[in-house]
């Protein structure tokens, strides 16, 4: 069965410096790869996803994440962080069985502060 | 929120009382989901739809059905509402072909008194 870590369960950052939030994932097959973001109150936002390709995915605000395969991570990356990126982050990998899956991790807060 | 709303947004029920979300979109996605989030959890999905009446369980179904008579509406129910039910419900959809991301509704804050 396929599964995502999230080893961090929050990331403090200062504004304008990069910011990362790191995702492992197990899949068997090739892995289709996303990011959301959540913010207070709201639903859950599509960032990125990587399906196949470049191993660098560009997204939404700025955002762009790594696919590694050797080391079975796609960590979320942006070279300047805002006060504005504070919010809840999940990865997710797509079951490839039925149903057009995801399965998410258990989240990271990131706190930017000025 | 990509064309997906949730009713009602806030719900403060009794125990042992039946419940009803809905969810309804206009973007004609054949697939819609069900999750609950809950702190230390994450997102978990409770149930799915492949198709008009096609539905299935995910990984946390015991305590809720699910209907789909219209591509548009998805409708989650608490047969018998508990305390362990309350939660924050989203649901989300996807149209499975060359794009499988979902997308979010606004979610529907549940309290089981």
């Amino acid at each position: 069965a396929q599964s995502v870590a999230q080893p961090e369960d929050q990331v403090n950052v200062a504004e304008g410096n990069p910011l990362t939030v790191k995702c492992t994932y197990s899949v068997s097959g090739n892995p289709y790869l996303f990011w959301y973001v959540q913010y207070p109150n709201r639903g859950l936002q599509f960032l990125l996803k990587y399906i196949t390709g470049d191993n660098l995915v560009k997204g939404s605000y700025g955002f762009e994440a790594e696919f590694n395969k050797s080391q079975t991570s796609f960590h979320l990356k942006k070279p300047s962080a805002l006060v504005s990126d504070s919010a809840l982050y999940f990865c997710a990998v797509r079951d490839g069985a039925a149903g057009n899956k995801l399965t998410f991790g258990g989240g990271t807060r990131v706190l930017v502060k000025p | 929120d990509a064309g997906i709303t949730q009713s009602p947004r806030h719900k403060v029920t009794e125990t042992g009382t039946p419940v009803t979300l809905r969810c309804h979109q206009t973007e004609n996605h054949r697939y819609m989901y069900w999750y609950r989030q809950d702190p230390g959890h994450g997102l978990r999905l409770i149930h799915y739809s492949y198709g008009v009446k096609d539905t299935d369980k995910g990984e946390v179904s015991d305590g809720y059905s699910v209907s789909r008579s219209k591509t548009e509406d998805f409708l989650l129910t608490l047969e018998s509402a508990t305390s362990s039910q309350t939660s924050v419900y989203f649901c989300a959809i996807s149209s499975g072909t060359d794009s499988y991301e979902q997308y979010f509704g606004p979610g529907t804050r549940l309290t089981v008194t």
